[in-house]
This record gives C-alpha cells, sequence and structure tokens, in this order.
C-alpha cells in the first residue's frame, strides 16, 4: 500500500497561476525524489532532496524538504502549459530494504491556456 | 547516453500466449528495475536487480518472470497473463540501490493489452 501521501490529486490552473503538491510520510525519509509524468510518457526525475529544511530551485519549480524529513512540497511559480502532466513525490523508508522506493499517488497538474 | 529503451513500445497478447519485454541501458547502473504502472496511478514497484542478482521479488506471480542476462539488459517473461494484468511496464535504472537515494531513470515502458 502507499506509504507516501501526497495532496492534491488533482489540481487545474489557469496558465500564470501557482502550483504546490504537498508530500507527507509517517516515517522518517532518508531523502525525497521529485519527477514528473508528461501524459503518455515516463517518469523523469526532477529532484533529490536528502538534507533536513532543503530547498533547491530549478527555474520556476521550488522544492522543499521538512525539518523533520517527513514532508515535502513542490511549488510551480507562475505555470504554462509546458508544466502539464503528474508529479510524483517518492522516497525510501529508513530501514527500509534497499532498492524500494514508495511513491506517493501524485498530484495530476492541468494547465488552461 | 542517459537513455533507458524498452520494447516493444505496445504489446496485445492473449491469455495463453508467452512474450517478453526487454529493457537496456548503457549508463553503467548497476541497479535495475521493473515497474507497473496502471492509468492515474503511480508506478508499483516489481523486482530489483543489483549487479545482475535478483535483490526484491514484491510478491510478484510467478506468470512474471524476471531475467538479467548481463548488466545492461533486463527482461521480464510473461506467461498465462490475466486480462487485469493490462498496465503500462516499466523499466529503470539507477546507479547503484541503496537508501542514500540514487535516482531511477526511468524507460518509455511497454504498454501491455492481454486480451
Amino acid at each position: 500500500g502507499q506509504q507516501v501521501m501526497q495532496i492534491p490529486q488533482y489540481q487545474h490552473v489557469q496558465e500564470g497561476e501557482d502550483f504546490t503538491t504537498y508530500c507527507n510520510s509517517s516515517t522518517t525519509l532518508s531523502n525525497i525524489q521529485w519527477y514528473k509524468q508528461r501524459p503518455g510518457g515516463h517518469p523523469v526525475f526532477l529532484i533529490q532532496l536528502v538534507k533536513s529544511g532543503e530547498v533547491k530551485k530549478q527555474k520556476r519549480l521550488t522544492f522543499q524538504f521538512g525539518e523533520a524529513k517527513k514532508n515535502s512540497s513542490l511549488h510551480i511559480t507562475a505555470t504554462q502549459t509546458t508544466d502539464v502532466g503528474t508529479y510524483f513525490c517518492a522516497g525510501p523508508h529508513r530501514g527500509s530494504t534497499l532498492g524500494r522506493l514508495y511513491f506517493g499517488r501524485g498530484t495530476q497538474l492541468t494547465v488552461w491556456p | 547516453d542517459t537513455e533507458v529503451t524498452q520494447t516493444p513500445k505496445h504489446l496485445v497478447m492473449g491469455m495463453t500466449n508467452k512474450k517478453s519485454l526487454k529493457c537496456e541501458q548503457h549508463m553503467g547502473h548497476r541497479a535495475m528495475y521493473w515497474y507497473k504502472q496502471k492509468a492515474k496511478k503511480p508506478p508499483e514497484l516489481m523486482f530489483v536487480y543489483s549487479y545482475e542478482k535478483l535483490s526484491i521479488n514484491e510478491s510478484v506471480p510467478s506468470r512474471f518472470s524476471p531475467e538479467c542476462p548481463n548488466s545492461s539488459l533486463l527482461n521480464l517473461h510473461l506467461h498465462a497473463l490475466q486480462p487485469e494484468d493490462s498496465a503500462l511496464y516499466l523499466c529503470a535504472s539507477s546507479r547503484f540501490m541503496g537508501t542514500s537515494g540514487y535516482e531511477q531513470y526511468f524507460g518509455p515502458g511497454t504498454r501491455l493489452t492481454v486480451t
């Protein structure tokens, strides 16, 4: 079953509006990764956060890792139609079998022009 | 080369057929993965190979049989599948397997339909 909770499941925004998706885990994560999957495509790695309280930026995307390493967020400023897709967070749990990456259910982003 | 390739792109098979999915990477990655993804769901881990040895089998039915002939190739042999096995099958690779979190590179997937 799901080990990482992600909300919202769907988000519809007008182009130019901001967008945020949130991930929460009941247990501490060693790190958290974010992936984007375009419609009809495959997941593409965006970024990995490792340190408590870490913040990383990629152009209009801002990624945060919580102080307790149990939550994370992805914020997109001024969305564009190219941002359309499903955003997944994923992370291994401390003590979990090596190689097992738990994916959140994803947030499907739709951007209206 | 940061590409993972998968063949075929699409596959339609009957419940009595035997088929194989193939995955290849030339990034020197030593961990390779098979995932199953249903529509509007996240990828579900099926198998993990580390240094060509099967490390994780997520209680996958025996009608799915993985094989890792060498460090660049990963196969998934299919036999006597059920219609509910229809899904997108994704292959992925990473430098290593570990909680230090090496990012995974996904292939484009094989869209499987079982009739």
